[in-house]
């Protein structure tokens, strides 16, 4: 498809274990976003990347949140010692930075459950 | 701190009326607007978006109006379907932010459009 892929779609997972959600973005698209969506709240965001400069990591919750992207395409978001309150959908993003104000296309997310 | 307040949180509307939905914010370094229409299970997708140097800006049934001197814009939905129905996010961007298109997101508001 030619759309934002993200994977799994649903984890499930016991508190304190790590997970990694991968996040492959539409081909060509530069800029890449991951934002978290909880229960009833809008997206808060959490990192960005572009190209080869240096992430904006200031949206990240914790030290626990970690983000890389590698070759500039696929995205893996990391969270370590997993919390309860870490439950939510994870959203990434990509888009055009060629010119301003080009759209964010979004993924279908990972609903990550926290047991 | 929420940085672009909105309401309603749910709204019901019978078929052919006109859901308004409305979002204020305080940053004045924000210049560009977007709505997001998401459905369950799936991530949000662009639907229309504004800059402030107009007032109005209409695609299809949907329509943004926009205050300047308020710091307060709307989304209007004309002759709405039950297919409408989904929840919408009012965004936000930073325009010194230049190629880093982060957005700041409304609490969004879940509408129905009853037959």
């Amino acid at each position: 498809g030619a759309g934002v892929s993200q994977s799994p779609s649903n984890k499930v997972t016991e508190k304190g274990k790590d997970v990694e959600l991968r996040c492959d973005p539409i081909s060509g698209h530069t800029a890449l976003y991951w934002y978290r969506q909880s229960l009833g709240q809008g997206l808060e965001f959490l990192i960005y990347f572009q190209g080869n400069s240096a992430p904006d990591k200031s949206g990240l919750p914790s030290d626990r949140f970690s983000a890389e992207r590698t070759g500039g395409s696929v995205s893996t978001l990391t969270i370590q010692r997993t919390q309860q309150e870490d439950s939510a959908v994870y959203l990434c993003a990509s888009s055009l930075v060629s010119q301003n104000n080009q759209p964010q296309h979004f993924g279908d997310g990972t609903r990550l459950s926290i047991l | 701190q929420q940085q672009v307040k909105q309401s309603p949180q749910s709204l019901i509307v019978q078929k052919g009326g006109i859901p308004i939905i409305n979002c204020a914010y305080e940053n004045t370094a924000f210049d560009y607007f977007p709505w997001y229409q998401q459905f369950p299970g799936k991530g949000p997708a662009l639907l229309i978006a504004i800059r402030p140097d107009v007032s109005e800006k209409k695609e299809g049934r949907f329509t943004i109006s926009f205050n300047k001197s308020a710091k307060q814009f709307s989304l209007h939905i004309m002759d709405s379907q039950p297919g409408d129905s989904a929840t919408y996010f009012c965004a936000a961007r930073e325009g010194s932010n230049f190629g880093n298109e982060k957005l700041t997101f409304g609490t969004g508001t879940r509408l129905t459009i009853i037959p």
